[in-house]
């Protein structure tokens, strides 16, 4: 069963920030932070990991709580691309373990124009 | 450019006609893994593959077979096709775990319709 808690959905408008949240308050030392999203049928995508500190790439940034039981992603200016559901995963993988990720229902974001 | 690539991206076959769904990935990763989609129950994973010549079957094998003989290569074979198996088919693949835990990389997709 998935680990994190995210809310079924989330508007957001064209050129604002999104800020997509994601409980995990069961996390364990060892297990990073993912994000994938996934546009209509197409394959997910990822968008950015971390462990404890903060996180930002080309896509997006990610801010887990010092206490690692919550994070959010940020999306700094959506565009309607952006529109998909966005999964956050727990998950470590061992040397040698089976790398399955557990995808949830994630969060519908829709970017209106 | 860094890919995972699935075919057939549309199959519409009939039920017992044995079928094979290519994955390739040319990233040089050790990890490979299928999984299918459906409405209401998420993605969940069929088979996986550490590295060449080892497969162990993930949540939902039944009616799957797979083989990794080259590190790039990894089918995913339904030897008779049932109407259950009617989904969207993904592959990814990876570098194995460990302290870097790589993210996975996704195909495009393969949508199976059996009749």
């Amino acid at each position: 069963d998935a680990k994190t808690t995210q809310p079924p959905s989330m508007d957001c408008a064209e050129g604002r920030a999104a800020n997509l949240p994601c409980n995990h308050s069961t996390i364990s030392g060892n297990e990073y932070v993912y994000w994938y999203r996934q546009i209509h049928s197409q394959g997910p995508q990822y968008i950015i990991h971390g462990l404890k500190n903060n996180e930002t790439n080309e896509m997006a940034s990610l801010i887990i709580t010092e206490d690692r039981k919550s994070s959010t992603l940020i999306l700094p200016h959506a565009t309607l691309r952006d529109t998909a559901v966005y999964y956050c995963i727990v998950r470590f993988s061992p040397q040698g373990g089976s790398e399955k990720l557990v995808f949830g229902k994630g969060t519908k974001l829709t970017v209106n124009p | 450019e860094a890919q995972v690539t699935q075919n057939p991206r549309y199959l519409i076959t009939v039920t017992g006609k044995k079928l094979t769904v290519t994955c390739s990935q040319n990233m040089n990763h050790e990890y490979m893994s299928w999984y299918r989609q459906d409405p209401g129950l998420g993605l969940r994973q069929i088979y996986y593959s550490m590295n060449v010549e080892v497969t162990d079957k993930g949540d939902v094998p039944e009616g799957y077979k797979v083989s990794r003989k080259e590190k790039r290569n990894f089918p995913l074979i339904l030897e008779s096709p049932s109407p259950n198996q009617t989904s969207l088919y993904f592959c990814a693949s990876s570098f194995t775990g460990g302290h870097s835990n790589q993210p996975q990389h996704f195909g495009d997709g393969t949508r199976l319709s059996i009749l």
